[in-house]
């Protein structure tokens, strides 16, 4: 079975770097895009971007390019989400997701996801 | 920047019919998906490519579309179907969107 396993919930100050992980199995890792959603508390959802990791592209919604990077280690079958710097306004649930359009065969995986708490 | 929208609520009783739309250009030229998200929990896919339900999904939710808007049908409205839902599509360079969520009540 597909599954998107990712780390644990983080609470980090203003300024801080972080790197979130989303552990894949079941399936061809290298074969299939894997993409981050963000849910700022009590708002909707929002693509950040994806990443191929048979070869590291990646590409990002114009809202979040320069601001995290997505990334991807085949060697271990793990996407991740970071920042160098983060900011209040970073305080959200981050979720990552094979979706259907990339996978097909009428399914979704969506990692449980990783709330991420920016506070001084 | 190209935007999906919908109602931001809808209600309906238990048995009814509710309807939730989705408008944007971006739907003219790619697939729609829909999505159910419980309080506390991941999203969940309700239909995938405009029409098509995931297996395990019950045949009360429907979905369709027309030129740029598409809509999610769920008939026999039950209690346990509170809950936000949400449309996106993916383009052709893989670019994700969503709409801002229609959150369901059930009276």
């Amino acid at each position: 079975d597909v599954q998107l396993v990712q780390s644990g919930g983080e609470v980090r100050k203003p300024g801080d770097s972080l790197k979130i992980s989303c552990k894949a199995s079941g399936y061809t890792f290298t074969s299939y895009w894997i993409a981050w959603v963000r849910q700022m508390p009590g708002r909707g959802l929002e693509w950040m971007g994806l990443t191929y990791p048979a070869d590291s592209d990646t590409r990002y919604s114009p809202s979040f390019e320069g601001h995290v990077t997505i990334s991807a280690d085949k060697s271990i079958n793990t996407a991740y989400l970071e920042w160098r710097s983060l900011k209040a306004s970073d305080t959200a649930i981050y979720y990552c997701v094979l979706p259907e359009i990339i996978r097909g065969g009428g399914a979704d995986y969506w990692g449980q996801g990783t709330l991420v708490t920016v506070s001084s | 920047q190209s935007v999906l929208t919908q109602p931001p609520s809808a209600s309906g009783t238990p048995g009814q019919t509710v309807t939730i739309s989705c408008s944007g250009s971006k739907i003219g030229s790619n697939f729609v998906f829909w999505y159910r998200q419980l309080p506390g929990t991941a999203p969940t896919l309700l239909i995938y490519r405009n029409n098509q339900r995931p297996s395990g999904v019950p045949d009360r939710f429907s979905g369709s579309k027309s030129g740029t808007s598409a809509s999610l049908a769920i008939s026999g409205l039950r209690s346990e179907d509170e809950a936000d839902y949400y449309c996106a599509v993916w383009d052709d360079r893989l670019s994700g969107l969503f709409g801002g969520g229609t959150k369901l009540t059930v009276l």
